[in-house]
């Protein structure tokens, strides 16, 4: 299956540490990439392959993986961080599906 | 400086077909490793990838949309087309135009467009 699951919705206390999940099949044999949207705004790429960040990317945002799960952490939430989240995967037929997207809340 | 700008109608008729350029700039589409894929995102609903071409002409569709994709690209101009038929209502979105990036067992979206909104209406 090429499908990724995401939980619809995460919350956090500002400066505490989050996890959002991503699981699905493919997972077990590529990494996922993280994208965060804020709204009116395209996605942006926050964390890709292993461990990823592009330029300009707080360090605070990290990525992890096992088994038929991805995982985005953030260390220390900011404010700035309240999105919309989504992770993305390619899989064995070249399909590049996304998870259904996680809103971060940060109280 | 990698940019991406969509362009197209704004508003389409139920049954007609969609076209959409993505041109960029930055970056060469014939250059080795090199792609650019098309994702759209209804109004309040999760993104959703459509297809993607790699520099080699290689090129993928999502399996539910697949009968009613096409995508190619002109390296000349530094373009790339999709065109969807039989549009419907429910294809009412904004559609993304983003550059592939490729890494050891992943590929991932570095660089994205503004989007364009496109509502099928009559």
């Amino acid at each position: 299956s090429s499908e990724l699951t995401q939980d619809p919705a995460v919350s956090v206390a500002l400066g505490q540490t989050v996890r959002i999940t991503c699981q699905g099949d493919s997972l077990r044999s590529y990494y996922a990439s993280w994208y965060q949207q804020k709204p009116g705004q395209a996605p942006v790429l926050v964390i890709y392959g292993k461990n990823n960040r592009p330029s300009g990317i707080p360090d605070r945002f990290s990525g992890s993986s096992s088994g038929n799960t991805a995982s985005l952490t953030i260390t220390g939430a900011q404010a700035e961080d309240e999105a919309d989240y989504y992770c993305n995967s390619r899989d064995s037929s070249g399909n590049h599906p996304f998870g259904g997207g996680t809103k971060l809340t940060v109280l | 400086q990698v940019t991406l700008k969509e362009s197209g109608p704004v508003l389409v008729k139920p049954t007609e077909t969609l076209t959409l350029t993505c041109t960029v700039s930055g970056f060469s589409l014939s250059n080795a490793r090199m792609g650019v894929s098309w994702i759209r995102q209804p109004p309040g609903k999760a993104l959703e990838w459509l297809a993607h071409i790699f520099s080699n002409d290689e090129k993928s569709y999502s399996t539910s949309l697949k009968s009613r994709l096409t995508i190619s690209k002109d390296t000349s101009k530094s373009q790339v087309v999709l065109t969807m038929t039989n549009m419907d209502p429910v294809d009412t979105a904004t559609y993304y135009c983003a550059r592939i990036g490729f890494g050891a067992a992943t590929n991932y979206f570095d660089y994205w467009g503004q989007g364009t909104l496109v509502t099928v209406s009559s």
